[in-house]
């Protein structure tokens, strides 16, 4: 059974930052790209960072471009989302994902604010 | 890159069929199979109903299906049931070696 866990989501200032982890199995982890997903309240879906299965490429909405990295470590089945300088506007259930076959975590929620 | 275009809305009767596009570019709908859509009730995660254009999931009703022509995908769901009340988002893989999402479509059984 695939199975992706996201975890590290939480209440943070703004200017602050939080590290957001997303554990994968069931699947060849290494050999598909993966992406973090985002949804703020009452919004759609949109694509926030995407890095390909050998985390060679990597690519970045222009929204987060400078602030937020991607980083996926195969050996551990995992991928990662570093986001610094936060601001309300990145208030949002935050979602790993490996969309090439629909697979999708719980999401965690982060929040913005003072 | 530009969000996918989707109907805002789309209603039906129960039992009726109903069709959801999906409108993108020859830089992502156009170029590859690789269109997906997923379904989303009020505070849970999203959940594939469709992968590479056509693909059901193992689970996933044959009440759901999907096409592709040209740099427009659908999503048609038949016989359609109150627990098929949901949004709806098509995605696309793309030339910039990324993902990108539909709009979202608000599906209404009256």
């Amino acid at each position: 059974e695939v199975q992706l866990l996201d975890s590290g989501g939480g209440l943070v200032q703004p200017g602050g930052s939080l590290r957001l982890s997303c554990a994968a199995s069931g699947f060849t982890f290494s050999t598909y790209a993966m992406t973090w997903v985002r949804q703020a309240p009452g919004k759609g879906l949109e694509c926030v960072s995407f890095v390909s299965n050998s985390g060679g490429t990597t690519y970045y909405a222009d929204s987060v471009r400078g602030r937020f990295t991607i980083s996926r470590d195969n050996s551990k089945n995992t991928v990662y989302l570093q986001m610094n300088s936060l601001r309300a506007e990145d208030t949002a259930v935050y979602y790993c994902a490996q969309l090439r076959f629909g697979y999708w975590g719980q999401g965690t929620l982060v929040t913005v604010s003072p | 890159q530009s969000a996918l275009t989707q109907p805002a809305s789309v209603s039906g009767s129960p039992g009726q069929s109903i069709t959801i596009s999906c409108t993108g570019t020859s830089n992502d709908i156009g170029i590859l199979n690789y269109v997906s859509w997923f379904q989303q009730h009020p505070g849970k995660a999203p959940k594939v109903m469709i992968y590479e254009v056509s693909n059901r999931p193992s689970g996933i009703s044959d009440r759901f299906s999907g096409s592709k022509s040209g740099n427009t995908a659908s999503l048609t769901i038949s016989g359609l049931q109150a627990e098929d009340e949901a949004d709806y988002y098509c995605s696309s893989y793309t030339i910039s070696s990324t993902y990108v999402f539909g709009t979202g479509t608000k599906v209404t059984v009256l």
